[in-house]
């Protein structure tokens, strides 16, 4: 079974502060894709990226970057520069590329980021 | 384009009814999925519908219906209400040509909550 685990329940940063979000996945596929979301206090998850299995590359958009090591299994989230609009649920998700038209994502139980201003 | 818009946004049921809480996709979307996600913690599967059928559940018991319309749009119905099923439920639309891993546009859910 696919598992996905945020240790990480909360962090406060203040404004300007890096800040990295850890994820640890579980599977036993070897191919599978990982997404982050995140969800404002108004409830919506918005897609922030989906990476799939055979792509190590490193990743940045902007002040956000993500780092996929399969050797330790973690798909890590960091924000540079943080401001106060990055506060918010963050989720990191996991789904298995086996089902043809099967796409649930299991979602790790998230991370609550406070940034101070 | 619009996005994934659920009603209602809050209601509150007692033990024993049932809820049907409506979804309508993003345009041009074809899959539609649910997610229960309790206070604090992550969303849950719960299940997905492709070309108006069922085609994906997760661990909920069979009190947990949907249905999918022609138009895309989606219907999550909850028999039996129990305290626990209280929690937000979410919806999420994406369009999926059968493979890969779609990218899922969600809304902003409906809160339910049980007394």
């Amino acid at each position: 079974a696919q598992k996905v685990t945020q240790a990480q329940t909360e962090i406060s940063v203040v404004e300007k502060e890096d800040v990295t979000l850890d994820c640890v996945y579980e599977t036993r596929d070897t191919t599978y894709y990982l997404f982050w979301y995140k969800q404002p206090p108004s409830g919506e998850l918005v897609f922030l990226i989906r990476r799939n299995s055979f792509d190590e590359q490193n990743e940045i958009s902007g002040r956000y970057s993500w780092n996929f090591q399969k050797s330790t299994s973690s798909f890590n989230f960091t924000i540079t520069a943080s401001q106060v609009v990055d506060s918010a649920v963050y989720f990191c998700a996991l789904s298995e590329a086996r089902f043809t038209g099967r796409r649930a994502l299991t979602f790790g139980s998230g991370t609550r980021l406070q940034v101070q201003p | 384009e619009t996005g994934v818009t659920q009603s209602p946004t809050h209601l509150i049921k007692t033990r024993g009814q049932q809820v049907t809480l409506r979804c309508s996709s993003q345009s041009g979307h074809n899959t539609v999925s649910w997610y229960q996600q309790a206070l604090g913690q992550g969303p849950q599967f719960i299940f997905q519908y492709y070309r108006e059928e069922e085609n994906g559940r997760g661990n909920f018991p069979p009190r947990f219906s949907g249905l999918q319309f022609p138009n895309y749009s989606s219907e999550l119905n909850v028999n039996a209400l129990e305290l626990d099923d209280s929690a937000l439920y979410l919806c999420a639309s994406s369009f999926s040509r059968g493979n890969g891993a779609n990218v899922l546009t969600f809304g902003a859910g409906s809160r339910l909550t049980v007394l």
